[in-house]
């Protein structure tokens, strides 16, 4: 069972829509991630959190936009997408900074599909 | 800079055969190092890492890693593969004292019966 739970697991929208990505953990990991991820690639990094507050934007377009209401939660708001961004979309978290090792805990993902 | 290199991108195995998924990495500075494991469908999971002291780690499901620091290697391996072992295998490294991890870009690993 994943310990990192990410809601929906489907999404389809279309290029107008606002939609959302939800991610949730509760092994007091004080990092979390958003990665994108297209068939057949690795894991590109998109945001990074730590302590709540944003450490890393990876030049992502401004129609992504991340909040992390608190140590728990993630989101990823999406409007104005793109077909180009029909991806598969994890969520991570690990210990902080100061931890040896870092380990990323996925969640299952959030398959989304633009149309 | 840094950079993670898997050698093979698919790697066809015969059940109960031995298998080893090569990867290479660079880097000016300490890391740590991974392998994660990806079955489809699902997000990536942890196999192993490599923090410091032994070289050779052992991780879940009967996999295991030899940290090679002159060849600057950490190859994954398994003494016999199973049909359920099919999936994509990524290396992965981060500097210490950061937070971003650099992935390979993932070996097929393909169990035949």
């Amino acid at each position: 069972d994943t310990e990192v739970t990410q809601t929906p697991k489907h999404l389809v929208m279309g290029m107008t829509n606002k939609k959302s990505l939800k991610c949730e953990q509760h092994m007091g990991h004080r990092a979390m991630y958003w990665y994108k991820q297209k068939a057949k690639k690795p894991p590109e990094l998109m945001f990074v959190y730590s302590y709540e507050k944003l450490s890393i934007n990876e030049s992502v377009p401004s129609r992504f936009s991340p909040e992390c209401p608190n140590s728990s939660l993630l989101n990823l708001h999406l409007h104005a997408l793109q077909p180009e961004d029909s991806a598969l979309y994890l969520c991570a978290s690990s210990q902080g900074i100061q931890a040896r090792g870092g380990e990323l805990f996925f969640g299952e993902g959030s398959r989304l599909t633009v149309l | 800079a840094q950079s993670v290199t898997q050698l093979d991108s698919q790697v066809p195995v015969f059940e109960e055969a031995p298998v080893e998924l090569r990867c290479n990495y660079s880097s000016s500075v300490s890391v740590y190092l991974f392998w994660y494991v990806q079955y489809p469908n699902q997000g990536l999971q942890l196999l192993l890492k490599y923090l410091s002291g032994s070289t050779l780690v052992k991780g879940i499901n009967g996999f295991e890693a030899e940290f090679n620091k002159s060849q600057t290697s950490f190859h994954l391996r398994k003494p016999s593969v199973h049909i359920s072992d099919t999936a994509e295998y990524f290396c992965a490294a981060r500097n210490t004292g950061g937070f971003k991890t650099i992935f390979g870009a993932g070996t097929r690993l393909f169990v035949k019966a």
